[in-house]
């Protein structure tokens, strides 16, 4: 599995948008790129997910370069809600099982 | 409809004891999948089962086992436990879909968190 770079941490203020980048450049054609969610003391959730063009939905939308050698997770007003470890992903798109490399992720933490 | 289950949330064990957790994904859902969470390590895929068949398997010695029931619900065992096996044990249920479409998200647990004394 490719594997994705992330920041470490971030900080946001509440009601202000957050763009959270990371890069893959050795993704592969066939690579999906998934953003996942922990929150503290919670198992991770499922946030978004694409191929080339961007997506978006009631949580999030998901910005692709057009290379696709880096994506940004866009949260467009962050709540205290959305203090979590997120984490960017690649899957190959043959990959539909329940294997999922983890990198270390981002901890975005928001202020009042 | 109800979430991923598992159990127990916590518990405390000593050293070269066995243990095992159990695991009932969502109703509909046969693929689950277990993960193992440190501070050091982050999170690290342990195994997939998938129709009662192991899957996938990760990178961690023989002493980390599991197995799926017919009804989907999964246990892992460790045995010979080491302090270093103290973690947060992380399942997923997922059933597979169409690529581009849901591409089989994943459902977490809320985990079982073992310590190793």
């Amino acid at each position: 599995d490719a594997k994705t770079t992330q920041p470490n941490s971030m900080e946001s203020n509440e009601e202000e948008p957050v763009h959270l980048p990371c890069n893959h450049s050795t993704i592969s054609g066939t690579d999906y790129i998934h953003w996942y969610r922990q929150l503290p003391s919670q198992g991770p959730e499922y946030v978004i997910h694409g191929l080339t063009s961007n997506v978006n939905n009631r949580m999030a939308s998901l910005a692709i370069a057009e290379d696709r050698k880096s994506s940004t997770l866009i949260l467009h007003r962050a709540t205290l809600r959305d203090a979590a470890v997120y984490y960017c992903i690649l899957r190959d798109v043959s990959n539909q099982g329940g294997k999922l490399i983890f990198g270390q992720g981002t901890e975005l933490s928001v202020k009042p | 409809k109800a979430g991923v289950t598992q159990t127990p949330r916590y518990l405390i064990k000593t050293r070269g004891q066995q243990v095992t957790l159990s695991c009932s994904p969502i109703s509909g859902h046969r693929s689950v999948s277990w993960y193992q969470q440190t501070p050091g390590q982050g999170l690290q895929f342990l195994f997939e089962y998938f129709s009662e068949t192991q899957r996938n398997k990760g990178n961690f010695p023989g002493r980390f086992s599991g197995r799926q029931f017919s009804n989907s619900r999964s246990e892992m065992n460790v045995s010979t436990l080491e302090l270093g096996d103290s973690a947060l044990y992380l399942c997923a249920s997922s059933q597979p879909g169409l690529a581009g479409f849901n591409a089989g998200e994943l459902f977490f647990g809320e985990g079982s968190r073992l310590t190793v004394l």
